[in-house]
């Protein structure tokens, strides 16, 4: 059963880069039929699309955060991973990696989740 | 950007009840919507997609209809374990959004 893990440092100081990688198991990373995307929840918030990659590289980003995201994959590891710069408190948040079905070349639904992990952004 | 707007922002229904939550998107998604359940703690978990398809092992009681601009998730007969915040994301347009969200409390 496919699973994904999110990790990397719980605490960022503001200004600094938010890094988080998705690791992907009992699938491949490399399967034409999907993308692989990041959402983020502020404690007690709604949730937010970040951006979606595909294997080869192609990625969509948020309007939203383009200026400040990279999102990279690294298929001989089979993870993606989440970069984020010059975070303020606002990017407090529970950030989750998802697999993103295509059909027929259009990105729909997310399924499944990573479990989540949170990150604050405090000096 | 589309923006979805779920309604209620809170629901209260006894055991074995029915209960409708509505997504509305400012411009039409077509069937382009996914329905998710949050549990406190939790990942969402997909339970709808293409607005009225079930997802793998998701009972019965929970359906999904509409197109467009109104969309709805109904269920049927709710069970304790049903009590959970209810996300719709529409990934007709990018960037893909989702609504703010309907908390459903079981009395």
């Amino acid at each position: 059963q496919l699973q994904l893990q999110e990790s990397g440092p719980g605490l960022v100081k503001p200004s600094e880069t938010l890094s988080l990688t998705c690791t992907v198991s009992s699938d491949s990373i490399s399967s034409s039929s999907y993308y692989w995307g990041w959402i983020r929840q502020p404690p007690g918030k709604g949730l937010e699309w970040i951006g979606s990659i595909y294997y080869s590289g192609n990625t969509f980003y948020n309007p939203s955060l383009m200026s400040r995201v990279t999102i990279s994959v690294d298929t001989s590891k089979n993870h993606f991973s989440l970069k984020l710069n010059s975070v303020t408190a606002a990017d407090t948040a529970v950030y989750y990696c998802a697999r993103q079905v295509t059909v027929f070349g259009a990105v729909k639904w997310f399924d499944p989740w990573g479990q989540g992990t949170l990150v604050i952004v405090s000096s | 950007e589309i923006v979805m707007t779920q309604s209620p922002a809170t629901l209260s229904v006894s055991p074995g009840e029915r209960a409708t939550l509505s997504c509305r998107a400012s411009q039409s998604v077509r069937n382009n919507l996914a329905w998710y359940q949050q549990k406190p703690g939790q990942a969402p978990r997909l339970l709808i997609y293409g607005a009225s398809t079930r997802a793998t092992g998701i009972p019965a009681r929970f359906s999904g209809s509409g197109s467009g601009t109104e969309l709805t998730l109904t269920i049927s007969s709710l069970q304790s374990e049903d009590s959970a915040v209810y996300y719709c994301q529409q990934y007709n347009n990018w960037p893909q959004t989702f609504g703010q969200g309907t908390k459903l409390e079981i009395k």
